[in-house]
């Protein structure tokens, strides 16, 4: 149990489809991340929530849309995606946004066909 | 901007060794270095936070270590055991609410 659970675990999806990742953390944390991990590639930084509010966008495409209901909820919506973008999406979550220690969910396993 | 190297990207030791896994980045202009673990299909776990003002911390049979000015960090891992299986990975910071540039970490595996 790492506090911050993302579901589905696995995700299959064609490139017309459009699902959601969500995200939930029970440690009281403010701050909210979205990562990418692709095979031999190091983590990429998403977007960064902190109180609700979106203060990064590392140069997403606009086919992934994040919200942020509260500081407990993040979701990322994907819509029209291509086969590149097959990846684990790690959520994690921090006291605050000054790099404090990040807690990572499991991920979710996304495959595009 | 900043890089993050990690060598090699694998390892096999035996049980009971003593350990290093190396870590380097370009800019020594850091604000903290953090290590993590990944086990296969699961997320990253924190394991060791340095600040830039400190030398290295230590956890259990973990010690990380932090040289700024070589743009430096090694993870010390000591009478190594199967459990310790798994993929490390660096990653610094360059300010406060800076993020993270995370290394493609290392691979170890520790044979009974």
């Amino acid at each position: 149990e790492t506090g911050v659970t993302q579901t589905p675990r696995h995700l299959v999806m064609g490139m017309t489809n459009k699902k959601s990742l969500k995200c939930e953390q029970h440690l009281g944390h403010n701050a909210m991340y979205w990562y990418k991990q692709s095979a031999k590639k190091p983590l990429e930084l998403m977007f960064v929530y902190n109180f609700k509010e979106q203060t990064e966008n590392n140069s997403v495409p606009s086919r992934f849309s994040p919200e942020c209901p509260n500081s407990s909820h993040l979701f990322l919506h994907l819509h029209t995606l291509q086969p590149e973008d097959s990846a684990l999406y790690l959520c994690a979550s921090s006291l605050q946004v000054d790099n404090s220690p990040l807690h990572f969910g499991n991920g979710t396993r996304l495959t595009v066909t | 901007k900043q890089e993050v190297t990690q060598i090699p990207a694998a390892l096999s030791v035996p049980e009971g060794e003593n350990l290093v896994l190396n870590c380097s980045f370009t800019d020594s202009a850091i604000y903290n270095l953090q290590w993590f673990r990944q086990d296969p299909g699961k997320g990253l776990t924190s394991l060791l936070l340095i600040q830039s003002s400190q030398r290295e911390q230590t956890s259990g049979r973990l010690n990380a270590s932090l040289d700024k000015s070589s743009g430096r960090s090694t993870l010390y891992i000591a009478a190594s055991q199967p459990g310790d299986s798994a993929t490390y990975l660096c990653a610094v910071s360059s300010g406060a609410n800076s993020k993270l540039t995370f290394g493609k970490g290392i691979t170890l595996s520790v044979r009974p």
